[in-house]
């Protein structure tokens, strides 16, 4: 059993950058794949990239490209997403969740989620 | 990119049975799974690879496609099954993931 916890809300100004963590304990680190999903308010869930901790490879969404950067720290067990420019359109819960990567790939899906965590940007 | 496209609403009345779909061109070649998420609180997997459930999820739900739809069906609906539900498919070509806008099951 896989348990994902993420770092705290934060109220972030326009033009400045948040980072979220998103710590997993149980299972086997190096066999897992964390994404990145937000929520704004009363919206639906927008995956924002990927990343393979095996090889450290990073995807993202096109809308995000350029913006946002997730990064693992193998030996705490921690993953990171850091999203820089925000704008107040960037208020949102931010999710992460977990695929295997040892289950092949069209069975894998989101396991696992974190608690989400709430960034608010506001001047 | 590709869209998934799901209704906004569905509503039910308790101890009968829901059906949500989801629509996206060639799904029927791509692997789909369903989440749940109750107000407040992260989504949770009710539905992977079109119709297996993970284990803790009860019978009552159950997942099919046919043609370009794909539905989520859940039997004798109860209160507590009131959220919202989304659809999620891989983009092979794109390697990105992709939710469906979501559809707020109404339990009246």
């Amino acid at each position: 059993q896989v348990h994902l916890v993420q770092s705290g809300a934060e109220v972030k100004k326009p033009g400045s950058s948040v980072r979220v963590s998103c710590e997993a304990s149980g299972g086997a680190f190096s066999s897992h794949i964390i994404s990145w999903v937000r929520q704004a308010p009363g919206q639906g869930l927008e995956w924002m990239g990927r990343i393979i901790l095996m090889f450290g490879s990073t995807r993202y969404a096109q809308k995000f490209q350029g913006r946002v950067t997730i990064a693992a720290d193998k030996l705490t067990g921690t993953t990171y997403m850091d999203l820089n420019s925000l704008t107040p359109e960037d208020t949102a819960v931010y999710y992460c969740a977990l695929e295997n990567y040892m289950v092949p790939a069209d069975l894998r899906s989101f396991d696992y989620w974190g608690q989400g965590t709430l960034i608010t940007v506001s001047s | 990119s590709y869209v998934l496209t799901q209704p906004p609403s569905v509503s039910v009345a308790p101890g009968k049975t829901a059906r949500i779909t989801c629509g996206g061109n060639d799904i029927g070649n791509k692997g789909v799974h369903w989440y749940q998420q109750r107000p407040g609180q992260a989504p949770v997997l009710v539905i992977y690879y079109n119709a297996d459930r993970p284990s803790g999820i009860p019978e009552r739900f159950s997942g099919s496609k046919s043609g370009n739809t794909a539905t989520l069906t859940i039997s004798g609906v109860e209160a507590g099954d009131e959220a919202d539900y989304y659809c999620q498919v891989r983009d092979s070509g794109s390697d990105h993931w992709v939710f469906g806008g979501g559809t707020k099951l109404t339990v009246v």
